[in-house]
């Protein structure tokens, strides 16, 4: 069964401090992997994408995720928060089934503090 | 290169009605897939659609339905509105049907049912 569990609604940082948001998974294939960004009244933007190749992916806004397999995580990270990072953010996981089945996380609100 | 496009916007509907909403994929990509969101909630996979024909369905009752025209671009249909249809429609456009190719989202469809 496919699924996607974000450990925390809301994550609240101080700018200029490291960015975590968590992401579990659960896939019967060689899944692959998403994280997308949403801000308010704006549609998803494609922030990184994990697909068998290196584990560890760089993303867009210095963004990025470590796919770890026995732990079936892929964290989302950055170094330091900008307030524009303020939005909210959905794990993805997608299995080729002869079509996309995707399934999105319930997603993480960030709250980045002055 | 314009991205994806949904129209309408907005949209207030009554119980009971229908509703139409409108998706135009980036230009040259073949599958465009329906997402709904929601409030609080991250995008439930409703279809995905490629080269005209319906190719993966998510768990939505058969008041929905979609189709796909020849210059790919898409129609999502909802019968007999409920007041829980009230979401953000969400329409995906990628390259292919599958594989490791990510979604590109439009803005989406605020529908509200009273």
């Amino acid at each position: 069964a496919q699924s996607v569990t974000q450990l925390d609604s809301h994550v609240s940082v101080s700018e200029g401090t490291p960015v975590l948001l968590r992401c579990n998974y659960s896939s019967s294939y060689s899944p692959s992997l998403f994280w997308y960004v949403q801000h308010p009244n704006k549609g998803l933007q494609l922030l990184l994408k994990y697909t068998s190749a290196a584990t560890l992916v760089k993303g867009i806004n210095g963004f990025e995720a470590e796919f770890k397999k026995s732990e079936t995580s892929f964290h989302l990270t950055k170094p330091s928060a900008h307030m524009s990072d303020a939005a909210e953010y959905f794990c993805v996981v997608s299995e080729e089934r002869g079509y996309q089945k995707v399934t999105f996380g319930t997603g993480t609100k960030l709250q980045v503090i002055p | 290169d314009a991205g994806v496009t949904q129209s309408p916007t907005h949209l207030i509907k009554t119980r009971g009605q229908h509703v139409t909403l409108r998706c135009s994929p980036i230009s040259g990509h073949k599958s465009v897939s329906w997402y709904q969101q929601v409030l609080g909630q991250g995008p439930q996979f409703i279809f995905q659609y490629y080269e005209k024909e319906e190719r993966g369905r998510g768990n939505f009752p058969d008041r929905f339905s979609a189709r796909q025209f020849p210059n790919y671009s898409s129609e999502l249909n909802v019968n007999a509105l409920l007041l829980g249809d009230s979401a953000l429609y969400l329409c995906a456009s990628s390259l292919v049907l599958a594989g490791n190719y990510e979604q590109y989202f439009g803005p989406g469809t605020r529908l509200t049912v009273t």
